[in-house]
């Protein structure tokens, strides 16, 4: 079966832009967790969403927002993009949520490289 | 806070040889622990999953172990091969069932 689809691959935007990536999971799983890496450090949660329901945020500034439809698509969006917010944002899907004492492994996409100029 | 520690260097392993590589964390107890492998430009690939009532987990040429008392994770590969060169990540879970990532130990496997 298909993995998990990010788009778009790769991205260049400029200081003060928005930018909006999508995720597809797996079919059948409906927990999409969004992550931020940047060279150097691990993977960063920003937020996961189960039935169109944010249920866990990590510790990112406002800009940073998410959305669930309900076909489990997943979209993150950042808004006035800084420099810093140069990264790899990856999308993992999983059949449920962490916190419904879910132990199983995540399924990450291919990622999208955000470049902030 | 919660901090978790792998090998800030690469580790560079002859073909054949036994790479260890090493997971500590600080500050919690988690129930569970994940490696996964991230070759680059790519996404995280799960490997295993060990729990702490287990001392150690095989699959196929990997070895995991999880010291709850040393507060670490060993992952071993045997009889490596350059194709195992890749960034592992460790990845142990909190209370929440949520992933703490490791920052990830870059093995090259030299011919």
């Amino acid at each position: 079966k298909a993995g998990v689809t990010q788009t778009p691959r790769y991205l260049i935007k400029t200081r003060g832009q928005q930018v909006t990536l999508s995720c597809s999971p797996i079919s059948g799983h409906r927990s999409v967790s969004w992550y931020q890496q940047t060279p150097g450090q691990g993977l960063q949660f920003l937020f996961e969403y189960f039935s169109e329901t944010q249920r866990n945020k990590g510790n990112f500034p406002g800009r940073f927002s998410g959305r669930q439809f309900s076909n489990s698509r997943s979209e993150m969006n950042v808004s006035t993009l800084e420099l810093g917010d140069s990264a790899l944002y990856l999308c993992a899907s999983s059949l449920t949520f962490r916190g419904d004492k879910n132990t199983g492994e995540l399924f990450f996409g291919e990622g999208s490289r955000l470049t902030v100029l | 806070s919660q901090k978790i520690e792998q090998n800030s260097e690469a580790l560079n392993i002859q073909e054949g040889k036994t790479a260890t590589l090493t997971c500590n964390y600080t500050n919690y107890s988690p129930a569970y622990l994940q490696w996964y492998r991230q070759d680059p430009g790519r996404g995280p690939v799960f490997l295993l999953l060990i729990r702490e009532n287990e001392k150690e987990k095989r699959k196929e040429r990997l070895k995991v172990t999880f010291d709850t008392t040393l507060k670490q994770s060993l992952f071993h590969i045997t009889a490596s091969q350059p194709a195992d060169s890749a960034t592992y990540l460790c990845a142990p879970q909190d209370s929440n069932y949520q992933l703490i990532w490791g920052a990830g130990t870059k093995l090259i496997i030299k011919p």
